[in-house]
């Protein structure tokens, strides 16, 4: 049962164009979503993050839609840059809660 | 992903041995998660844990499993009577408090032969 879906298994992407990550969600408890990205070998990196009373939230070339009626996010990354080359994940929690629930992960490729 | 550590970062053993892999949560954390990774799947939250207490540990087996954070010194994931299915990378997350982002570890990687 994946309550946190991430339905592209990966992405390539022009450098210098829009990377548009997707995240589709089924527990309509859940109000806090995050963004990490990781790379090999490594543990994942906390981005940004979205509260459920927001539907948009912004950190330089990052920004995470929400979307809470077709319970789905997005994380838009712009420009794209080699460095953004990695797995991202999407996580949710309920009741801002610390029980993090993981999508599979998207692997972004940025293209020279 | 400077502040959250975790040893040894790989670690193999043979099956019905223990493992044990320690995490030092970030300077100023007190809550401190265990989360497994499959190869090509999403991270599975195990067991959250404050100083001395375990909080929740809904997402442990029942069974050879079990986690502590004592009061001096890192938390400890100690697995018993490894089997082959026990091989995943382990990974440690710390916060200051509940409900604020979770910042990771860079992993143990268990290997059983």
């Amino acid at each position: 049962d994946q309550q946190v879906k991430q339905n592209s298994p990966s992405l390539s992407v022009q450098e210098g164009r829009i990377s548009i990550l997707n995240c589709d969600y089924t527990n309509s408890m859940f109000d806090y979503f995050l963004w990490y990205k990781k790379y090999p070998a490594e543990g994942p990196t906390f981005l940004i993050s979205i509260s459920s009373i927001k539907d948009k939230n912004e950190d330089g070339r990052f920004t995470v839609f929400l979307n809470k009626s077709a319970k789905h996010l997005s994380l838009h990354i712009v420009p794209s840059q080699p460095g953004d080359s990695a797995v991202y994940f999407c996580a949710a929690s309920a009741d801002s809660n610390y029980q993090l629930i993981w999508g599979a992960g998207t692997k972004l490729i940025i293209k020279p | 992903n400077a502040g959250v550590m975790q040893n040894p970062r790989h670690l193999v053993r043979r099956r019905g041995q223990e493992a044990r892999l320690r995490c030092s949560p970030m300077k100023g954390h007190s809550h401190v998660y265990w989360y497994r990774q499959l190869p090509e799947e999403g991270l599975k939250f195990m067991v959250y844990l404050q100083k001395e207490n375990i909080i929740d540990e809904s997402g442990m087996p029942k069974e050879r499993f079990s986690a502590e954070f004592p009061k001096e010194g890192p938390s400890i994931l100690r697995i018993q009577q490894v089997v082959r299915g026990d091989s995943a990378a382990y990974f440690c997350a710390s916060s200051r408090e509940q409900g604020k982002p979770q910042h990771f570890g860079d992993g143990t990687r268990l290997s059983i032969l």
